[in-house]
């Protein structure tokens, strides 16, 4: 069974403020995505993320693959309330390309 | 919006029942899958289909079944309900095809309390 780890578990941070979270396995991934999940909502694709070493940026959100493909990080820079939410991280494999997900990060700004 | 719908929204039924829930993917879509969302095993992959056919099986238990109709709509049924199934179910729908990055849409989900 692939595990992919997400810490840390739950964020509160202040309005402005930066924050990393870091998703890990022992196993290596064909590709990485990063989701948002919004109460009562399904999760929406933020990034995917294929090669080694890729780094992709979306405004204030940089994401990063590890090297070995094991493992991605998210970094929010200056974060915003609109950033509350649950932010989860799925790894592809097989032929089937099913997703393995983390235990996702509850992040809330406070403004 | 993703384009998936799911039905009903909300369900509430007894232990020992079956319920049905279903599924229509984005326009185009070939593939959809189903996942269930509890707090305790998070979001867990559970079966896919591709045009009609089961392409993979993940920690789906032997009391739940799925089908992929020729409309392309799918049903995720869940028989002998237990206490422990109550969850959030979620479908999501993908093109599919050769193997490549195809990206997942997810539905609104349906909730699920077995009481």
């Amino acid at each position: 069974t692939q595990l992919l780890e997400q810490s840390p578990q739950f964020l509160s941070i202040q309005e402005g403020e930066n924050l990393t979270v870091y998703c890990n396995s022992s196993s290596v991934f064909s590709s990485l995505q990063w989701y948002r999940q919004e109460p009562g909502e399904g999760p929406v694709l933020l990034v995917t993320v294929v090669t080694g070493g890729e780094v992709k940026k979306l405004k204030r959100l940089t994401f990063q693959f590890g090297d070995a493909r094991k493992d991605s990080s998210l970094h929010i820079t200056a974060a915003q309330p609109g950033d509350t939410g649950l932010y989860l991280c799925a790894g592809e494999t097989g032929s089937a390309r099913q997703l393995t997900f983390g235990s996702g990060t509850q992040l809330t700004v406070l403004p | 919006d993703s384009g998936v719908t799911q039905t009903p929204k909300h369900l509430i039924t007894a232990t020992g029942q079956r319920v049905t829930l279903r599924c229509s993917p984005r326009s185009g879509d070939l593939s959809v899958y189903w996942y269930q969302q509890s707090l305790d095993q998070g979001l867990q992959f559970l079966i896919q289909y591709y045009n009609g056919e089961e392409r993979a099986k993940g920690n789906i238990l032997e009391r739940f079944s799925a089908q992929q109709f020729p409309d392309l709509h799918s049903e995720l049924n869940l028989s002998s309900l237990e206490l422990g199934d109550s969850a959030l179910y979620f479908c999501a729908s993908s093109v599919g095809g050769p193997p490549g990055v195809w990206t997942q849409y997810f539905g609104p989900g349906t909730r699920l309390l077995v009481l």
